[in-house]
């Protein structure tokens, strides 16, 4: 256990909905990452909250959104899924924001399925 | 910003061989370097990493990496693998303008067969 919490782990979904998916990050750490695995793509960046804001963007959709909460939660939403939103999504956390050099810490990821 | 090439997709080899998987990056005046394994149907797992001094970095499960400027490489070796080094392996570069995201290469799959 990586003690980065995702969930739920698969998600199977129709194309034009939209999903949310929740982020727990380690104990202490305020920094959460978001990645997309996919076939082809690979794994790209999305985006990363440190302490409740928006502190980098990646590769991320309009279609997609992302927060952190004051908990330090997070949640990715994705909306208006088209069959080429399938992937592994992941979460990442690390302690602070001049600590990502150190590596952080990914969960086990989300597996989502659009049909 | 930064990009990683890792110049095999596939790396075939037997048990108890060496293996060097290969990783290039973009060149930057500051770069810290990382290898990821991901086992079948899990996350990631961090390898090793550069971020400055030695260039010579040991990791975890037998893996070292030679961090080489001139060459700007990060190649990943291990003198002796096992089945179960059977994995994904992945190079990434982070800087940080971008927040220190990760830019991941696009993985190499080694396959260990007896």
């Amino acid at each position: 256990d990586s003690g980065v919490t995702q969930t739920p782990k698969h998600l199977i979904t129709a194309t034009g909905q939209r999903v949310t998916l929740r982020c727990s990050p380690r104990s202490g750490d305020l920094s959460v990452y978001w990645y997309q695995q996919s076939l082809d793509q690979g794994l790209q960046f999305l985006i990363q909250y440190y302490n409740g804001e928006e502190r980098a963007k990646g590769n991320i959709l309009e279609r997609f959104s992302a927060q952190q909460f004051p908990d330090l939660h997070s949640e990715l939403n994705l909306s208006s899924l088209e069959l080429g939103d399938s992937a592994l999504y992941f979460c990442a956390s690390s302690v602070a924001l001049d600590r990502g050099p150190y590596g952080y810490t990914f969960g086990s990821g989300t597996r989502l399925t659009v049909v | 910003a930064q990009s990683v090439t890792q110049l095999d997709s596939q790396v075939p080899v037997f048990e108890e061989a060496p293996v060097e998987l290969r990783c290039n990056y973009s060149s930057s005046v500051s770069v810290y370097l990382f290898w990821y394994v991901q086992y079948p149907n899990q996350g990631l797992q961090l390898l090793l990493k550069y971020l400055s001094g030695s260039t010579l970095v040991k990791g975890i499960n037998g893996f070292e990496a030679e961090f080489n400027k001139s060459q700007t490489s990060f190649h990943l070796r291990k003198p002796s693998v096992h089945i179960s080094d059977t994995a994904e392996y992945f190079c990434a570069v982070s800087e940080p303008q971008s927040g220190y995201a990760l830019n991941f290469g696009k993985g190499t799959s080694l396959l260990v067969t007896p």
